[in-house]
């Protein structure tokens, strides 16, 4: 079974702040790194997948580095708003393709 | 489209009766798969199926089986439902093309009683 860890487990920040989440995995056999948003009582949904050492992807406020040298990748969220309260997943393809191995997730918490 | 399929949405059973939860995706996404989540655990494969004609074991497959019945639709089936398998189920589909980026059906609730 892969070692996939995220952290913090939880965080509960500010409307305003920025903040950002650390995922940890093996960095043999690497293919690719994903990371989905997961909103409760809906279902996960895919925010960047990212192949390549040193890749950067960025969605609105929501952005993404990656270092498979090393085995890890960090998710930025700027300014963070009461709607990006969510749990956010990390997931590689290490190995099998298609297949991912999820983290269990930093759960995010905004208020205002 | 509407994207992957799951049904039921909610379902209770007892310790020892039989289900089939069933998943379709319309995407014509070659590779399929069942998660749990638990709390806690995060989403844990049960199982997957690459390819049509292809299942294989994820992390937590005991207690389970699978059948890929066609290039859209991959079910679930519980033989004799146990109280460790209450929890949320999600079907997902991938297709390489996306760079495997996974979508993800609403769930089944299930509850083994």
């Amino acid at each position: 079974i892969l070692n996939v860890e995220q952290s913090p487990q939880s965080l509960h920040v500010q409307e305003g702040d920025s903040t950002n989440f650390t995922c940890s995995f093996p960095s043999s056999n690497f293919y690719a790194l994903h990371w989905y948003r997961w909103e409760t009582a809906k279902s996960p949904e895919a925010l960047f997948v990212m192949t390549l050492n040193g890749d950067e992807k960025k969605k609105g406020r929501i952005s993404a580095t990656l270092n498979t040298k090393e085995g890890y990748s960090y998710l930025y969220i700027k300014g963070s708003q009461p709607e990006d309260s969510a749990t956010y997943l990390c997931a590689p393809n290490t190995g099998t393709a298609s297949k991912l191995t999820f983290g269990t997730g930093t759960r995010l918490q905004v208020t205002l | 489209n509407a994207g992957v399929t799951q049904t039921p949405k909610f379902q209770v059973l007892k310790t020892g009766q039989s289900m089939t939860l069933q998943c379709a995706q319309d995407m014509n996404h070659n590779s399929m798969y069942w998660y749990r989540q638990d709390p806690g655990m995060g989403l844990r494969l049960i199982y997957y199926s690459a390819s049509e004609g292809t299942t294989d074991k994820g992390e937590v497959p005991n207690g389970y089986n699978v059948s890929r019945l066609n290039k859209r639709e991959f079910s679930l089936r519980l033989e004799s439902a146990a109280p460790s398998q209450t929890s949320v189920y999600f079907c997902a589909s991938s297709v390489r093309l996306a760079g495997w980026e996974q979508y993800f059906g609403p769930g089944t609730r299930l509850t083994v009683t």
